[in-house]
């Protein structure tokens, strides 16, 4: 099956601060979404991007398909930040079910 | 905003036990879905429920997992008998359409179920 690696596994980063997510994936995809899970374990859609750029306030996500990869921006970090941001996709083949990658783990100090 | 919610938050059984767990996905989307994350790991498909029927299901949705949708609203995940290694988060999420189509996937909060 399709294969997705994030990076970085872990970042802490001082409130104010910017940070850039990085997701690839192995192969062509018809559905890529970023999510956030916050501390208490619930899961946010973020962006649904499976080609191009979206903007929505402080984040913005770009996905070049041809090069298999897709970028998660936080600008200005807020506490409220802090969680684990997935990235999920599903292939070409015409899968309901999205693969999640590992997630990066995000700190943000006040 | 509409929301998907789930009951109960957390269930506790013992090992062999069945467990039902509960969802009422958004009331205009077609596309139902269970997820699992077992601690401090991956989110992971398990199976998505469309026309009242499975339409996909992961190697991990074996015999010991089905899912009903009872009547118009509910949407449930049975685990027959269950074992130390289902211990997880289970999360269930709804789609107004299929994936590929411009349809964000959305999540409830999550049953955290602990086999003992």
């Amino acid at each position: 099956g399709i294969q997705v690696e994030q990076s970085p596994p872990d970042l802490i980063l001082q409130e104010g601060a910017n940070s850039t997510l990085r997701c690839n994936f192995s192969d062509s995809v018809n559905n890529l979404q970023w999510f956030h899970q916050n501390p208490w374990g619930q899961l946010i859609n973020l962006f649904y991007i499976p080609s191009g750029t979206k903007q929505n306030g402080r984040l913005s996500a770009t996905t070049v398909a041809t090069e298999r990869y897709s970028l998660l921006y936080i600008s200005s970090s807020q506490t409220t930040d802090s969680g684990v941001y997935f990235c999920a996709v599903a292939g070409r083949g015409g899968a309901d079910g999205l693969t999640f990658g590992k997630g990066t783990h995000l700190i943000i100090q006040p | 905003e509409p929301e998907v919610t789930q009951t109960p938050s957390h269930q506790v059984t013992q090992m062999g036990q069945e467990v039902i767990l509960r969802c009422v996905p958004i009331s205009n989307h077609l596309y139902f879905y269970w997820y699992r994350q077992i601690l401090g790991q991956k989110v992971e498909f398990l199976v998505s429920f469309y026309n009242n029927e499975i339409s996909e299901k992961s190697e991990i949705f074996d015999d010991q997992f089905s899912v009903e949708r009872p009547d118009g609203s509910n949407f449930t995940l049975k685990i027959r008998s269950t074992k130390l290694e289902d211990s997880a988060m289970y999360f269930c999420a709804s789609s107004e359409l299929w994936g590929p189509y411009n349809s964000p996937l959305h999540f409830g909060n999550g049953t955290r179920l602990t086999v003992t």
